[in-house]
């Protein structure tokens, strides 16, 4: 089956530095992106989604973009704090009769050093 | 508040034991999620109902059973035929329809077998 995958399990970045999170799908019928934060022992929370007839959204400090041609999605997130230090999964929408089934990435583990 | 809420935090199970995980949101959503994560693991998917009384298999499905008699609530039983129970579960909760949304998740039940 089709499934979303990450181009770097760990990223570590100085306090105050951009950080990007790059993230591959395969599914060229996805429609729906969404990017979570997970820390540890907690659930993952919302960041940001996108909709495939975008190219990009911001949000407060941070950033999706969204390239169709090369089925690539990254997360930038700008003056990296060492709170944003996490887990972070990108998603994307399945599509078809499982429409609406978010199907996840492996995560990627961002370390922010002070 | 409106949100999605799980219990226990914390739960043990004995070799042989059956043990129900609870999930209980008041967001009004029609579609809910039950996953597993280990450690330093991304998300799979047990089981997800997209309305009351009806449910499906998500991908290891194999030890669990689910109900969905209330629109509220979505409990997931481990059973005793699960032989790899101990891991991090988690419950999310999503609108359904088109477009498709992201989720809410739960702050996850952490299971011991002991």
């Amino acid at each position: 089956g089709e499934s979303v995958g990450l181009h770097l399990p760990t990223l570590s970045v100085q306090e105050g530095d951009n950080s990007i999170i790059n993230c591959a799908y395969s599914n060229s019928a996805s429609d729906y992106f969404i990017w979570y934060k997970q820390e540890s022992g907690k659930g993952p929370q919302f960041i940001i989604d996108i909709r495939s007839n975008m190219d990009k959204r911001q949000g407060q400090r941070v950033t999706v973009l969204l390239n169709k041609t090369v089925k690539h999605l990254s997360l930038q997130i700008a003056a990296t704090q060492p709170g944003d230090s996490a887990v972070y999964f990108c998603a994307e929408s399945a599509g078809g009769t499982s429409y609406g089934k978010l199907t996840f990435g492996q995560g990627t583990i961002l370390t922010v050093h002070p | 508040d409106g949100g999605i809420t799980q219990s226990p935090k914390y739960l043990f199970r004995k070799e042989g034991q059956n043990v129900t995980l609870s999930c209980e949101q008041n967001l009004n959503h029609d579609a809910m999620y039950w996953y597993r994560q280990d450690p330093g693991q991304g998300l799979r998917l047990i089981y997800y109902s997209q309305i009351v009384n009806d449910f499906q298999k998500g991908d290891i499905a194999e030890g669990y059973s689910v109900s969905r008699e209330k629109k509220e609530s979505f409990p997931l039983t481990v059973t005793s035929a699960q032989k790899n129970p101990t891991a991090f579960y988690l419950c999310a909760s999503s609108r359904s329809g088109h477009p498709p949304y992201g989720y809410t998740f739960g702050s996850g039940t952490r299971l011991t077998v002991v």
